[in-house]
């Protein structure tokens, strides 16, 4: 069966360190996407990526980097963890226009930097 | 400027009665509205989805209102039960514009109780 799949499930990390959360989908989606979920803001968008080669910043992308070199991964780069980045990541996918809107997440990365 | 608002942050109802969660949203472009369902320490579930086109979409025991002219939507839950316990997110995307990107709302808490 198709999936999305992120890894590590949890991970800590130490404040300056540089952390690289995977995603990893099998429905060859064009639309990838990540959040962050923090207590009393929901599901915030930090990147995306219509297709190989575009990535564009979302509302709190300061700090991340993503790059998309195939259709099936968008690994998420923490430069220089801080603390303030301590959040749980999700990852999702969508196809694209054509097949709708609808996005299929991960199931979430718990990243504490400490 | 949050765009996609779900005012109450928790509700709680009995089981086999209607749970009512409502979602509000400012920005006029947005054209297609959707429900995602959170258990803790999973990702985001699609639930139900509607486009502005229409004022009522049903899905089983789901149904979502649009009212466009007070740009708001509500999803409707008949009848709960506990299983339906969870985090409620509604998000919307401006897709006349080409945008394939979800703006989410903070979520609802709902406690379905036996």
């Amino acid at each position: 069966d198709a999936e999305i799949t992120q890894s590590p499930r949890h991970k800590i990390t130490e404040t300056g360190r540089q952390v690289t959360l995977a995603c990893h989908q099998t429905w060859n989606h064009n639309n990838m996407f990540w959040y962050r979920q923090d207590l009393g803001h929901g599901l915030r968008l930090i990147h995306y990526s219509y297709g190989v080669q575009d990535t564009n910043k979302g509302e709190v992308s300061d700090g991340y980097s993503v790059s998309r070199s195939n259709t099936e991964d968008l690994p998420l780069t923490l430069e220089s963890a801080a603390s303030s980045q301590t959040s749980v990541y999700f990852c999702a996918s969508s196809p694209g226009l054509a097949g709708g809107y609808e996005q299929f997440f991960g199931p979430g990365t718990r990243l504490t930097v400490l | 400027d949050q765009q996609v608002k779900q005012n109450s942050p928790s509700l709680s109802v009995q089981e086999g009665r209607i749970s009512i969660l409502n979602c509000d949203y400012t920005n006029s472009m947005f054209d297609y509205f959707l429900w995602y369902k959170k258990y803790p320490a999973e990702g985001p579930t699609f639930l139900i989805s509607i486009s502005s086109i229409k004022d009522k979409n049903e899905d089983g025991r789901f149904t979502v209102f649009l009212n466009k002219s007070a740009k708001h939507l509500s999803l409707h839950i008949v009848p709960s039960q506990p299983g339906d316990s969870a985090v409620y997110f509604c998000a919307a995307s401006a897709s006349r514009g080409g945008s394939e990107k979800l703006v989410f709302g903070k979520g609802m808490k709902l406690t379905v109780n036996p």
